[in-house]
């Protein structure tokens, strides 16, 4: 079973401009999760699809993040502008239950900001 | 106050030792509890998880929980340096992460 792919791997980018991060959960995964580490942080929730469809967005920092899962298969993560406090790793999960467990976490995208 | 706090390390142990990490979290209503472990520039790997009160063995892993007390703790025994690596404890679902505990075992 392959597991939680994110692309790009490291992306470094200037101020201001925009960046967007690919996840590709576990196959037939209803369930997945975005969250972010800033340096020297605990890693934090952003947000959690079921399917398409956005449970639980409260993670979300501001409007310069939106969160998209077309047809519930892959999502994306896209900030715009960027600031340099976004820099950080971010880490999708996918899960096939939503609660007890079984979460899966990808290798996630390390994203400086210039 | 934070929602899940752990133990601040770094934390050295020899082979062989026990290592001991606690971790407390501040939602008393919380019903899932996991450990991660998390190898420099991977992705955290679910270890242990516990739901109820008391111990959990796995292996060379035990947790332990008191929801009273609102405490969560694993113990690694006879460890080893393949055991160095930060190790997250997470309440709830979706979790919600401490800052970790970085675990350093000297050979």
């Amino acid at each position: 079973e392959a597991g939680v792919t994110q692309f790009p791997s490291h992306s470094v980018i200037e101020k201001g401009q925009t960046v967007t991060l690919r996840c590709d959960p576990i196959s037939g995964h209803d369930n997945l999760y975005w969250y972010r580490r800033v340096m020297g942080k605990e890693i934090k929730f952003l947000l959690h699809f079921v399917k398409e469809s956005k449970q639980d967005e409260s993670g979300m920092p501001n409007n310069r993040f939106l969160a998209e899962r077309t047809g519930g298969t892959y999502s994306t993560l896209k900030v715009q502008p960027a600031e340099l406090e976004d820099s950080g790793v971010y880490f999708c999960a996918s899960s096939n239950r939503v609660a007890g467990g079984g979460y899966t976490f990808g290798s996630g995208t390390r994203l400086t900001v210039v | 106050q934070k929602e899940v706090e752990q133990n601040s390390g770094p934390l050295s142990v020899p082979e062989g030792a026990i290592a001991s990490l606690n971790c407390t979290y501040s939602d008393r209503v919380s019903q899932s509890f996991f450990w991660y472990r998390q190898y420099s520039g991977k992705s955290p790997e679910l270890i242990m998880s516990i739901y109820s009160n008391g111990d959990k063995e796995d292996g060379r892993f035990t947790a332990q929980l008191n929801k009273a007390s609102q405490y969560v703790s694993l113990l690694i025994r006879d460890s080893q340096p393949s055991d160095s690596a930060t190790y997250l404890c997470a309440v709830n679902s979706p979790p919600s992460f401490g800052a970790g505990t970085t675990v350093t075992v000297r050979a």
